[in-house]
């Protein structure tokens, strides 16, 4: 099946410093990327949705300028979680599809951040 | 905006019981999608319906378009079943529902 690598898996920053995550699917071209975040014991929550070559489409309420996606490939898009603060402290997760609308989401294994 | 309601929230059974969880939306959709997520976080996209019925092993999907409901069936549970199982519409964006924890005691 396909595969969606998302690295790191866990990360510890400091307040006030950015932190980038990878989202990479390894054998199929994902024209469209989404990213989540999940608090604890709490569903998923899409932040954006990106397609390749363009600018992300934000959710309602998610700061553009904070959370920096750039999805410069078919294969790999970045979440850039900028001068980060503890309540940035999240599970985030990526999920590639290839193209169409009701193509399968493919999920990458998340990235739990802390931030001290 | 869809609305996703799931149910039970929470659900623990004895192995070998038929389980079923059920989700519920409230504007039309693409497609809707059943994930299961482990302990660790790892998600696995188990289905995805516009229409129907679909059957992997012991795991059974089915849509009903018109009610604006599906159903995820689990046959002959497994403690390995033990997760919490999560309905996705598709519609304008990607709208999940709360998720059902489900918990197969041996």
């Amino acid at each position: 099946g396909a595969v969606v690598s998302q690295h790191p898996s866990r990360v510890i920053c400091k307040s006030g410093t950015s932190v980038k995550i990878e989202c990479r699917s390894l054998d199929f071209q994902a024209t469209t990327m989404f990213w989540y975040r999940q608090f604890p014991k709490q569903s998923l929550m899409l932040m954006a949705t990106s397609n390749e070559g363009s600018k992300a489409t934000y959710e309602q309420g998610v700061e553009k300028d904070k959370f920096l996606i750039n999805h410069a490939s078919l294969t790999l898009s970045t979440l850039t979680v900028t001068s980060a603060h503890p309540e940035d402290s999240s599970f985030y997760i990526c999920s590639a599809s290839r193209v169409g609308v009701n193509s399968p989401l493919h999920f990458g294994n998340g990235t739990r951040l802390t931030v001290t | 905006k869809n609305e996703v309601e799931q149910s039970p929230q929470n659900l623990t059974a004895q192995e070998g019981e038929f389980i079923t969880i059920n989700c519920s939306y409230s504007v039309g959709i693409s497609a809707l999608h059943w994930l299961q997520q482990h302990p660790g976080g790892g998600i696995v996209s188990l289905f995805m319906l516009s229409s129907g019925k679909k059957k992997h092993g012991r795991l059974i999907a089915t849509i009903n378009i018109q009610e604006k409901h599906s159903s995820l069936h689990i046959t002959a549970s497994h403690p390995r079943d033990s997760a919490v199982y999560i309905c996705a519409v598709r519609a304008d964006g990607l709208t999940f529902g709360k998720g059902t924890h489900l918990i197969i005691q041996p």
